[in-house]
């Protein structure tokens, strides 16, 4: 089974700095996605960035991007240029690649970590 | 990115009634629905997964025969709440899976009087 743990329950940054969110995963698997998902209190679930496992290469989307580490299993994310508007919550998330065998292609969510933008 | 559409997106309904919440995926065919349940400022609580034309697999501890899954079809899930109480209050929240990436309702505030 899947674990993924978020370390920082609530974090806050000054508009235009730089933030770092934590996540770390415990799986057995080789072929995996991993997600930083957005949760504003609209509660609608926002996909951020998404990294596959396979890759070495750090994912980035705009002002976002992340350091994954596969060795040591850790997965932050970097927001730069933090705005209001990235006031959310923000779970990381594990799902195992299809095709990699036998079942259970569900995402495993962390417990998220709260994050206020202040002006 | 692929929409999913969640309904109803809030509902109030009275102790003892059932509610039924419909999960469509709008432009892709979702062999694979999840079904969250989320308590304020807590992560995702998985329920359930459903698969196009097979029964639910639901999660340790979910009441299967409180929480109706359905699948019918490759673009709609339903999940029904039977005999509802207060305790059932929370926001539901569905997800649709396609090859590579998981893709979410706008959610149902569920809120039983």
């Amino acid at each position: 089974a899947q674990t993924v743990t978020q370390s920082q329950p609530e974090m806050s940054v000054q508009e235009a700095e730089t933030v770092t969110l934590s996540c770390t995963y415990d799986t057995s698997e080789n072929n995996y996605y991993l997600f930083w998902y957005k949760q504003p209190p609209s509660r609608q679930m926002i996909l951020v960035i998404r990294q596959e496992a396979y890759k070495q290469q750090n994912a980035t989307e705009n002002r976002f991007s992340v350091n994954f580490q596969k060795a040591a299993k850790s997965f932050s994310l970097k927001i730069s240029d933090s705005q209001l508007g990235d006031t959310a919550m923000y779970f990381c998330a594990f799902m195992k690649a299809p095709n990699s065998g036998g079942s259970n292609y569900k995402l495993t969510f962390g417990k998220g970590t709260l994050l206020t933008v202040n002006p | 990115g692929a929409v999913v559409s969640q309904h109803p997106s809030w509902v109030i309904c009275k102790s003892g009634t059932s509610v039924k919440i419909e999960c469509r995926s709008l432009d892709f065919q979702a062999t694979t629905m999840f079904w969250y349940r989320q308590f304020p400022k807590q992560s995702l609580m998985l329920m359930a997964t459903s698969n196009e034309g097979s029964k639910a697999t639901y999660e340790q501890g979910v009441e299967k025969d409180k929480f109706l899954i359905n699948h019918a079809s490759l673009t709609l899930s339903t999940l029904t709440v039977t005999s509802a109480h207060p305790e059932d209050s929370s926001f539901y929240i569905c997800s649709a899976r396609d090859f590579t990436e998981a893709f979410f309702g706008q959610g149902t505030r569920l809120t039983v009087v």
